[in-house]
């Protein structure tokens, strides 16, 4: 039972250049998203995704693309890395309906000199 | 907008103290409240949650009670271990679209 697979775990970026993060889950869901969690700010949301071929930005998305290709897959594009995009960033995935669990992967650290 | 407030940290107990985190939240429906626990280089794990008012939620001795009317969902555990050191969330979500509003987590640091 592999849940929500974010790789990589680890990347140092310099700044402009892009890379992508990727998300896999395997339970089905519908909804998926992105946060960013920063040193006294929590975990922002970036983008999320209501299903296939459905995406909406979140309180933080500038420098960031996604797209939902199929219902397991939601990767997050940096295009042109920032210092200011050095975090740690997290895949989330749930069942649509209200009150349901939301599950998140284990992170990706990025640096970005 | 909906928000969450969280008091800050770190909060430092000697083991087998008492804990308690703050949590209250603003939001415009009935939301569901969750606490999320993330331990050292490790990622978001769900502690445990309550989806309506006066619910209970409580995992790992760890409990929470939903609180409508002071719109508060405060973390207790009656006696900590060095294990349970960790930064706690507390968050809510208020739609069913899963969108999570998150509070800027607390650390906790117990010591033997």
């Amino acid at each position: 039972n592999a849940g929500v697979t974010q790789t990589p775990k680890f990347q140092v970026l310099k700044t402009g250049q892009s890379m992508t993060l990727q998300c896999a889950q395997d339970m089905n869901h519908e909804y998926m998203s992105w946060y960013r969690q920063d040193p006294g700010m929590g975990l922002r949301l970036i983008h999320y995704s209501v299903g296939a071929g459905i995406t909406d930005q979140g309180e933080v998305p500038n420098g960031y693309n996604v797209s939902r290709s199929t219902t397991e897959d939601f990767p997050l594009r940096l295009l042109s890395a920032a210092p200011s995009q050095t975090s740690v960033y997290f895949c989330a995935s749930s069942y649509r309906a209200e009150g349901n669990t939301i599950y998140f992967g284990e992170g990706s650290w990025l640096t970005v000199v | 907008g909906d928000s969450v407030t969280q008091m800050e940290g770190p909060v430092t107990l000697s083991e087998e103290a008492f804990l308690t985190i703050n949590c209250t939240y603003t939001a415009t429906g009935y939301p569901s409240l969750f606490w999320y626990v993330q331990y050292p280089g490790e990622g978001l794990q769900l502690l445990l949650k309550a989806t309506k008012a006066d619910d209970k939620g409580s995992n790992k001795g760890f409990e929470a009670t939903y609180r409508k009317e002071t719109t508060s969902f405060h973390l207790e555990k009656g006696s900590v271990q060095v294990s349970d050191s960790a930064v706690y969330f507390c968050a809510l979500r208020d739609d069913s679209w899963g969108k999570l509003q998150f509070g800027a987590g607390t650390q906790v640091v117990v010591t033997p």
